[in-house]
Protein backbone atom coordinates (compact mmCIF):
# COMPACT_ATOMS: atom_id res chain seq x y z
CA UNK A 1 0.00 0.00 0.00
CA UNK A 2 1.58 3.18 -1.29
CA UNK A 3 0.85 5.97 1.89
CA UNK A 4 2.91 8.78 -0.04
CA UNK A 5 2.47 9.16 -3.60
CA UNK A 6 4.05 11.30 -6.07
CA UNK A 7 2.37 11.05 -9.17
CA UNK A 8 4.56 12.42 -11.55
CA UNK A 9 7.52 11.14 -12.37
CA UNK A 10 9.12 13.82 -14.31
CA UNK A 11 8.31 17.27 -14.97
CA UNK A 12 10.36 19.90 -17.21
CA UNK A 13 10.38 23.70 -16.59
CA UNK A 14 12.08 26.23 -18.25
CA UNK A 15 14.67 28.20 -16.50
CA UNK A 16 13.29 31.41 -14.47
CA UNK A 17 9.62 29.80 -14.52
CA UNK A 18 7.65 28.39 -11.27
CA UNK A 19 8.40 24.57 -10.48
CA UNK A 20 5.41 22.81 -8.62
CA UNK A 21 5.59 19.23 -7.14
CA UNK A 22 2.50 17.59 -6.51
CA UNK A 23 2.49 14.93 -3.41
CA UNK A 24 -0.82 13.25 -2.35
CA UNK A 25 -1.06 10.92 0.92
CA UNK A 26 -3.31 8.44 2.42
CA UNK A 27 -2.55 8.12 6.26
CA UNK A 28 -4.65 10.83 8.60
CA UNK A 29 -2.67 10.30 10.79
CA UNK A 30 0.59 12.06 9.10
CA UNK A 31 1.88 14.96 11.04
CA UNK A 32 4.85 15.99 9.73
CA UNK A 33 5.79 16.40 6.19
CA UNK A 34 9.32 16.61 4.37
CA UNK A 35 10.98 17.14 0.80
CA UNK A 36 14.13 15.64 0.24
CA UNK A 37 16.47 16.59 -2.89
CA UNK A 38 18.54 13.58 -4.49
CA UNK A 39 21.33 14.18 -7.55
CA UNK A 40 22.61 10.96 -8.93
CA UNK A 41 24.78 8.87 -7.43
CA UNK A 42 24.41 10.90 -4.16
CA UNK A 43 22.09 10.53 -0.69
CA UNK A 44 18.59 12.80 -0.48
CA UNK A 45 19.38 15.87 1.03
CA UNK A 46 16.97 17.56 3.14
CA UNK A 47 15.12 20.74 1.43
CA UNK A 48 12.27 21.86 3.55
CA UNK A 49 9.40 20.61 5.91
CA UNK A 50 6.19 21.15 7.68
CA UNK A 51 3.77 20.17 10.27
CA UNK A 52 0.61 19.36 10.43
CA UNK A 53 -0.52 22.76 12.50
CA UNK A 54 0.37 24.73 9.14
CA UNK A 55 -0.23 25.53 6.03
CA UNK A 56 2.36 26.83 4.83
CA UNK A 57 5.97 26.94 4.79
CA UNK A 58 8.75 29.12 3.19
CA UNK A 59 12.46 28.97 2.87
CA UNK A 60 14.22 31.25 0.18
CA UNK A 61 12.96 30.06 -3.34
CA UNK A 62 10.83 26.78 -1.80
CA UNK A 63 7.47 26.98 -0.36
CA UNK A 64 6.10 23.92 0.62
CA UNK A 65 2.09 24.22 1.14
CA UNK A 66 -0.41 21.40 2.77
CA UNK A 67 -3.90 21.26 2.44
CA UNK A 68 -4.86 18.78 5.18
CA UNK A 69 -8.53 18.25 3.90
CA UNK A 70 -7.55 16.86 0.37
CA UNK A 71 -4.29 15.19 2.06
CA UNK A 72 -2.32 17.11 -0.53
CA UNK A 73 1.05 19.07 -0.47
CA UNK A 74 2.17 20.74 -2.93
CA UNK A 75 6.38 21.89 -3.52
CA UNK A 76 6.86 25.29 -5.03
CA UNK A 77 10.48 26.15 -6.35
CA UNK A 78 10.62 29.73 -7.98
CA UNK A 79 11.94 30.88 -9.62
CA UNK A 80 13.11 27.83 -10.88
CA UNK A 81 16.97 27.42 -11.82
CA UNK A 82 19.71 24.55 -13.42
CA UNK A 83 20.80 23.31 -10.35
CA UNK A 84 17.65 22.68 -9.49
CA UNK A 85 17.40 19.35 -11.33
CA UNK A 86 17.11 16.49 -9.38
CA UNK A 87 14.89 14.39 -7.90
CA UNK A 88 12.56 15.55 -5.30
CA UNK A 89 11.40 13.07 -2.65
CA UNK A 90 7.76 13.90 -0.60
CA UNK A 91 8.09 12.20 2.65
CA UNK A 92 5.31 11.68 5.70
CA UNK A 93 5.61 10.28 9.28
CA UNK A 94 3.17 10.26 12.28
CA UNK A 95 4.94 11.50 15.77
CA UNK A 96 5.60 8.38 16.88
CA UNK A 97 6.53 5.94 13.49
CA UNK A 98 9.25 5.89 10.40
CA UNK A 99 9.11 8.32 7.72
CA UNK A 100 7.34 7.08 4.48
CA UNK A 101 8.65 8.26 1.35
CA UNK A 102 6.86 8.80 -2.21
CA UNK A 103 8.46 7.40 -4.87
CA UNK A 104 10.02 10.52 -6.34
CA UNK A 105 9.38 13.04 -9.41
CA UNK A 106 12.33 13.94 -11.40
CA UNK A 107 12.64 17.56 -12.15
CA UNK A 108 14.53 19.17 -15.12
CA UNK A 109 14.84 22.50 -15.42
CA UNK A 110 16.11 23.62 -18.86
CA UNK A 111 18.41 27.16 -19.20
CA UNK B 1 31.86 18.48 9.38
CA UNK B 2 32.62 14.99 7.87
CA UNK B 3 29.07 13.86 6.46
CA UNK B 4 27.56 9.98 6.82
CA UNK B 5 30.26 7.57 5.07
CA UNK B 6 29.52 4.32 3.43
CA UNK B 7 31.32 2.03 1.38
CA UNK B 8 31.60 0.23 -0.85
CA UNK B 9 30.13 2.69 -3.31
CA UNK B 10 29.12 -0.81 -5.51
CA UNK B 11 28.94 -4.01 -4.83
CA UNK B 12 27.65 -7.02 -7.93
CA UNK B 13 27.77 -10.32 -6.71
CA UNK B 14 25.53 -13.42 -7.50
CA UNK B 15 22.54 -14.55 -6.27
CA UNK B 16 22.50 -16.85 -3.03
CA UNK B 17 26.19 -14.89 -1.92
CA UNK B 18 26.87 -12.97 0.90
CA UNK B 19 27.56 -9.27 1.41
CA UNK B 20 28.00 -6.43 3.77
CA UNK B 21 28.16 -2.92 3.87
CA UNK B 22 29.28 -0.41 6.32
CA UNK B 23 27.79 2.98 7.34
CA UNK B 24 30.13 5.52 9.52
CA UNK B 25 27.34 8.37 10.94
CA UNK B 26 27.88 11.60 11.41
CA UNK B 27 30.03 11.81 15.19
CA UNK B 28 27.57 12.23 17.80
CA UNK B 29 24.48 11.41 15.99
CA UNK B 30 22.65 9.25 18.14
CA UNK B 31 19.98 7.31 15.51
CA UNK B 32 21.35 6.00 12.42
CA UNK B 33 19.32 4.05 9.72
CA UNK B 34 19.93 1.67 7.06
CA UNK B 35 16.93 2.34 3.71
CA UNK B 36 16.28 0.46 0.78
CA UNK B 37 16.06 2.05 -2.39
CA UNK B 38 14.52 -0.09 -5.36
CA UNK B 39 14.84 1.53 -9.04
CA UNK B 40 11.92 3.66 -9.44
CA UNK B 41 11.06 3.77 -5.86
CA UNK B 42 11.48 6.01 -2.80
CA UNK B 43 13.73 4.82 0.04
CA UNK B 44 11.93 2.07 2.51
CA UNK B 45 13.08 1.40 6.19
CA UNK B 46 15.02 -1.75 7.08
CA UNK B 47 16.24 -0.77 10.23
CA UNK B 48 16.52 2.08 12.81
CA UNK B 49 19.41 2.43 15.87
CA UNK B 50 19.12 4.58 18.47
CA UNK B 51 22.69 4.12 19.90
CA UNK B 52 23.71 0.49 19.94
CA UNK B 53 19.52 -0.71 20.29
CA UNK B 54 17.05 -1.72 17.76
CA UNK B 55 14.24 0.92 17.62
CA UNK B 56 12.25 -0.74 14.27
CA UNK B 57 13.39 -3.52 12.67
CA UNK B 58 9.48 -4.25 11.21
CA UNK B 59 9.96 -4.21 7.93
CA UNK B 60 13.89 -5.62 7.56
CA UNK B 61 13.78 -9.35 6.14
CA UNK B 62 14.97 -11.05 8.78
CA UNK B 63 15.33 -14.65 7.11
CA UNK B 64 18.38 -13.41 4.94
CA UNK B 65 19.25 -9.49 6.73
CA UNK B 66 20.90 -8.58 9.43
CA UNK B 67 22.40 -5.36 11.04
CA UNK B 68 24.36 -4.56 14.19
CA UNK B 69 25.68 -1.31 15.11
CA UNK B 70 28.45 -2.46 17.63
CA UNK B 71 29.25 0.41 20.17
CA UNK B 72 26.49 2.87 19.24
CA UNK B 73 28.70 4.45 16.18
CA UNK B 74 29.83 2.45 13.28
CA UNK B 75 27.04 0.36 11.68
CA UNK B 76 27.25 -2.52 9.47
CA UNK B 77 24.11 -4.82 7.03
CA UNK B 78 24.65 -8.02 5.77
CA UNK B 79 22.76 -9.87 3.02
CA UNK B 80 23.16 -13.78 3.36
CA UNK B 81 22.41 -15.14 1.10
CA UNK B 82 21.36 -12.43 -1.95
CA UNK B 83 18.31 -12.45 -4.25
CA UNK B 84 17.64 -11.34 -7.38
CA UNK B 85 15.41 -8.86 -5.94
CA UNK B 86 17.72 -7.52 -3.19
CA UNK B 87 19.17 -5.08 -6.39
CA UNK B 88 18.40 -1.57 -5.20
CA UNK B 89 20.66 1.01 -3.25
CA UNK B 90 21.24 0.50 0.28
CA UNK B 91 21.60 3.99 2.14
CA UNK B 92 22.67 4.90 5.29
CA UNK B 93 21.66 7.68 7.87
CA UNK B 94 21.55 9.55 11.11
CA UNK B 95 19.98 12.12 12.57
CA UNK B 96 20.92 13.48 16.40
CA UNK B 97 18.01 12.03 18.38
CA UNK B 98 14.97 10.13 17.02
CA UNK B 99 12.64 12.40 18.08
CA UNK B 100 9.41 13.74 15.31
CA UNK B 101 10.72 15.98 13.06
CA UNK B 102 14.30 14.90 13.34
CA UNK B 103 16.48 15.71 10.17
CA UNK B 104 18.19 12.33 8.57
CA UNK B 105 21.32 13.39 7.16
CA UNK B 106 22.21 10.37 4.06
CA UNK B 107 25.26 8.59 2.82
CA UNK B 108 26.11 8.37 -1.32
CA UNK B 109 24.48 4.83 -0.52
CA UNK B 110 25.97 1.56 -2.02
CA UNK B 111 24.76 0.17 -5.20
CA UNK B 112 23.58 -3.35 -5.14
CA UNK B 113 23.09 -5.14 -8.56
CA UNK B 114 22.79 -9.52 -7.72
CA UNK B 115 23.10 -11.56 -10.81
Amino acid sequence: DQQVKQNSPSLSVQEGRISILNCDYTNSMFDYFLWYKKYPAEGPTFLISISSIKDKNEDGRFTVFLNKSAKHLSLHIVPSQPGDSAVYFCAAKTSYDKVIFGPGTSLSVIP
Amino acid sequence: EAGVAQSPRYKIIEKRQSVAFWCNPISGHATLYWYQQILGQGPKLLIQFQNNGVVDDSQLPKDRFSAERLKGVDSTLKIQPAKLEDSAVYLCASSLGASGGETQYFGPGTRLLVL
